[in-house]
């Protein structure tokens, strides 16, 4: 059975940091270039960042360029995302979501985690 | 690029046909998919390419289109069906952009 699994979310302060993971199982992780897509609470979906199989190409929505990172460990089969600076709009469940064909960065999403919230307050 | 899905909502009862359409600011060929969310679940995709059929998913689902204008068709609409479905455009990139969504309820 394939899988994405998300962790990390949880209760930051504006201003606060945080750090995302999605653990991949069931399929050879290092061949797919993965994404991560987040949706606000009765909202729609907003692409936020790719990175390719390797982990050396990786590209951002504006909204968060220069404040997240995305990155990869294939001997792990984890992805992670780094974030930086949030503000009470980047408060949304992140989906990590796998790029439905060998290498490509940019295709379909055929395989999404279950999400993890990220909840900003003071 | 920006995805206008019409109509937003959509009551519709069991055995009924529906149409759900996106409309893309710019020409994007056929470079379109469609993705059901049940509430509290992740997405999932069910049409790439603008109208092929993603495997293992019902053959009640179609998908047409080019350039603009797009359609997804439920055929015969199944209780499992009324969730909330959204286009997404591979076409120019980044970013990546989303439809705002179409919410199919039970009449």
């Amino acid at each position: 059975q394939v899988h994405l699994v998300e962790s990390g979310g949880g209760v930051v302060q504006p201003g606060g940091s945080l750090r995302l993971s999605c653990e991949a199982s069931g399929f050879t992780f290092s061949d797919y270039a993965m994404h991560w897509v987040r949706q606000a609470p009765g909202k729609g979906l907003e692409w936020v960042a790719a990175i390719s199989y390797d982990g050396g190409y990786d590209y951002y929505a504006d909204s968060v360029k220069g404040r997240f990172t995305i990155s990869r460990d294939n001997s792990k089969n984890t992805l992670h995302l780094q974030m930086n600076s949030l503000t009470l709009e980047d408060a949304t469940v992140y989906y990590c979501a796998r790029v439905g064909r060998y290498q490509l960065l940019y295709w379909y999403f055929d395989l999404w985690g279950r999400g993890t919230l990220v909840t900003v307050s003071s | 690029i920006q995805l206008t899905q019409s109509p937003s909502f959509l009551s519709a009862s069991v055995g009924d046909r529906v149409t759900i359409t996106c409309r893309a600011s710019q020409g994007i060929s056929s470079d379109l998919a469609w993705y059901q969310q049940i509430p509290g679940k992740a997405p999932t995709l069910l049409i790439y390419a603008a109208s092929t059929l993603q495997s293992g998913v019902p053959s009640r689902f179609s998908g047409s289109g080019s350039g603009t204008e797009f359609t997804l068709t439920i055929n015969s609409l199944q209780p499992e069906d009324f969730a909330t479905y959204y286009c997404q455009q591979l076409h120019y990139y980044p970013p990546i952009t989303f439809g705002q969504g179409t919410r199919l309820e039970i009449k």
